[in-house]
């Protein structure tokens, strides 16, 4: 079965740059969700879309957006990039369809970003 | 201050016999609990989910129990392979905002 693409899959960048982090959700999942997860501590939730749309929002700094487009990717853009921003970021998607594990998250197998 | 907490790091199990992972939480808007699996350079793979008006979900070798007044759930695994070591994560949700609050995980370690 078709799963959570993200790319790319290792990211290095240096301070005060820019990156840019892609989300394929699962065919037919409408809500696409962001992680951060930093060495040894748990994935940590900042944004969430459905249906395009900014759903909820957690711990994501000012220095980071992010959008859903009209094929249900996602992007994380972050800018300003700092040395505490190295971490795993993870992108998870799920479906409101009202189909088995309907709202259950699938997770992507993350973008490691390291800055220097 | 950590909602989901996942209070034993590690845990080594002989293969063949039961793993149990535990979990609690403090906030008791959470009404969906699931367990995920991950393993190293790989993104958290769901395994189990419960919601908040059951006390037990079963799914093959792998059993979900939910205390709501004690705000604790467990994982059962049994019986145990090596192939399960992993790190497993605990993770509730709140539905009226669909977002997951993860504990910190254990790593479990199932020896031959």
């Amino acid at each position: 079965a078709a799963g959570v693409i993200q790319s790319p899959r290792h990211l290095i960048k240096e301070k005060r740059e820019t990156a840019t982090l892609k989300c394929y959700p699962i065919p037919r999942h409408d809500t696409v969700y962001w992680y951060q997860q930093g060495p040894g501590q748990d994935p940590q939730f900042l944004i969430s879309f459905y249906e395009k749309m900014q759903s909820d929002k957690g711990s994501i700094p000012d220095r980071f957006s992010a959008q859903q487009f009209s094929d249900y990717h996602s992007e994380l853009n972050m800018s300003s990039l700092e040395l505490g921003d190295s971490a795993l970021y993870f992108c998870a998607s799920s479906s409101t369809s009202g189909a088995p594990n309907t709202d259950t998250q699938y997770f992507g197998p993350g973008t490691r970003l390291t800055v220097l | 201050d950590q909602q989901v907490k996942q209070n034993s790091p590690s845990l080594s199990v002989q293969e063949g016999r039961i793993s149990i992972l535990n979990c609690d939480y403090t906030n008791s808007m959470f009404d969906y609990f699931l367990w995920y699996k991950k393993y190293p350079a790989e993104g958290p793979t769901f395994l189990i989910s419960i919601s908040s008006i059951k006390d037990k979900n079963e799914d093959g070798r792998f059993t979900v129990f939910l205390n709501k007044s004690a705000k604790h759930l467990s994982l059962h695994i049994v019986p145990s392979q090596p192939g399960d070591s992993a790190v497993y994560f605990c993770a509730t949700e709140n539905s009226g905002y669909s977002t997951l609050t993860f504990g910190k995980g254990t790593m479990l370690l199932v020896s031959p």
